[in-house]
């Protein structure tokens, strides 16, 4: 089986950094990916994570330790409009099948 | 494209209810994927087509969900004799095959009376 741990919230000052961690347990494992939710939408897709680093997309950057089987999302400069879920998910050892985590929520104050 | 469309946005019905939702992947996606989640949850996975070939299905999934995707377009999701319990927020998604990226539609929010 597998299992998905995040956070269940964070809160943070406007221009703040951000670590949402996501530590997971798999029978195998091809991947982390991070998913952004607002309320009221629908997930879209931040990041993936196949190998051991850090991946960077403007204030947003994710990390992977395939070894901790550990990984984090990273928010920098937040902004109010940050202010969502955020879910790390784990594919299953076929192609089709994602496992989301609980999400963490994160709430940006002024 | 306009991206991943699903049809009703919202749904009520009485228990003991047949419901059906519709969904239309981007169009050149082979892969569509159908979740639910419930309030303070992450997308929890249903099934999941290959073209029009049903390749998984939730072991959680009850007997009174079935899904089809008879042209390899478009899917429905049936959810036969609703309970209570099936009240969430149904969701799809669609993706290239083998790619890591999957597209999520605005879902539709079912209330079981």
């Amino acid at each position: 089986g597998q299992s998905l741990e995040q956070p269940s919230e964070v809160t943070a000052v406007e221009g703040a950094i951000v670590q949402i961690n996501c530590t997971y347990q798999t029978s195998g494992f091809y991947g982390l990916s991070w998913y952004q939710q607002h309320d009221g939408g629908a997930p879209t897709f931040l990041s993936y994570n196949a190998l051991d680093g850090l991946e960077e997309t403007g204030r947003f950057s994710s990390f992977l330790s395939r070894s901790d089987s550990y990984g984090y999302l990273l928010l920098q400069e937040l902004q109010m409009k940050d202010s969502a879920s955020y879910f790390c998910a784990v594919r299953d050892g076929s192609w089709g099948k994602f496992q989301f985590g609980a999400g963490t929520q994160v709430v940006v104050t002024p | 494209d306009t991206g991943v469309s699903q049809d009703p946005r919202h749904k009520i019905t009485k228990r003991g209810q047949n419901v059906t939702f519709r969904c239309d992947p981007i169009s050149e996606h082979n892969r569509l994927y159908w979740y639910r989640q419930t309030l303070g949850q992450g997308p929890e996975f249903l099934t999941y087509f290959q073209n029009e070939a049903q390749l998984e299905k939730s072991r959680l999934l009850s007997d009174r969900f079935s899904a089809e995707r008879p042209k390899g377009s478009f899917s429905t999701l049936e959810i036969q004799r609703t309970e209570q319990g099936d009240s969430a927020m149904y969701l799809c998604a669609s993706s290239l095959e083998l790619v890591e990226t999957q597209y999520f539609g605005p879902g539709t929010r079912l209330l079981v009376l």
